[in-house]
């Protein structure tokens, strides 16, 4: 199995544009997780879904932050508009509930200038 | 809610040392517990787990004991190599909750 993979790997992007970040969770896979990780405030859950199903959204940190899955392999997380303070790595994870081993994919860092 | 206290970095330590991160944890219920390790430029990936009390995880030298009389799960390695620079990571998930709760991760360097 190749993983979960995200893209881009980088992005680079003006504040104000929107910016959609990409994930494929891994085949089987009932749960999807995005997180934040920064210096200053470490690794975060965004939101989670289960069975497309999104659970908890509590960690979106504001209306500019959307995130979809409209179906058990693909899933995205939009940022608009862009801000400065949204630059980070995203991460996705999946799992397939064998234990709750949460794996993760390569992450997606984001620079907005 | 639940929350994990890991052990502030980062932490430098010689080629061959022993290695301890400390972790704690509080939960509501019955949690497992896991370590996870990140090296530079990766996602993270699981080290080991441990899903109830006194169970010991161990992958790639590294240990760790759910004792639930301390809260712990502290994570040991009899013997570092350069190659275990990396930071790592406590977390829980609450029995029938696939959400894990993540410490702030200790940075780990081993230097030769």
């Amino acid at each position: 199995d190749a993983g979960v993979i995200q893209s881009p790997r980088h992005e680079v992007t003006e504040m104000g544009q929107e910016v959609t970040l990409r994930c494929k969770p891994i085949s089987g896979h009932n749960s999807l997780f995005w997180y934040r990780q920064t210096m200053m405030r470490g690794l975060e859950l965004l939101i989670y879904f289960n069975n497309n199903v999104p659970i908890d959204d509590s960690g979106m940190p504001e209306d500019r932050f959307s995130a979809k899955m409209p179906n058990a392999s693909f899933s995205t997380l939009k940022i608009q508009p862009s801000e400065p303070r949204d630059s980070a790595v995203y991460f996705c994870a999946s799992t397939g509930g064998d234990g709750n081993e949460q794996y993760f994919g390569p992450g997606t860092r984001l620079t907005v200038t | 809610g639940d929350s994990v206290t890991q052990m502030e970095g980062p932490v430098t330590l010689s080629e061959e040392a022993f290695l301890t991160i400390n972790c704690t944890y509080t939960a509501t219920g019955y949690p497992s517990l896991f370590w996870y390790v990140q090296y530079p430029g990766e996602g993270l990936q699981l080290l080991l787990k441990a899903t109830k009390a006194d169970d010991k995880g161990s992958n790639k030298g590294f240990e760790a004991t759910y004792r639930k009389e301390t809260t712990s799960f502290h994570l040991e390695k009899g013997s570092v190599q350069v190659s275990d620079s990396a930071v790592y990571f406590c977390a829980l998930s609450d029995f029938g909750n696939e959400k894990l709760t993540f410490g702030t991760g200790t940075r780990l360097t081993i230097i030769p």
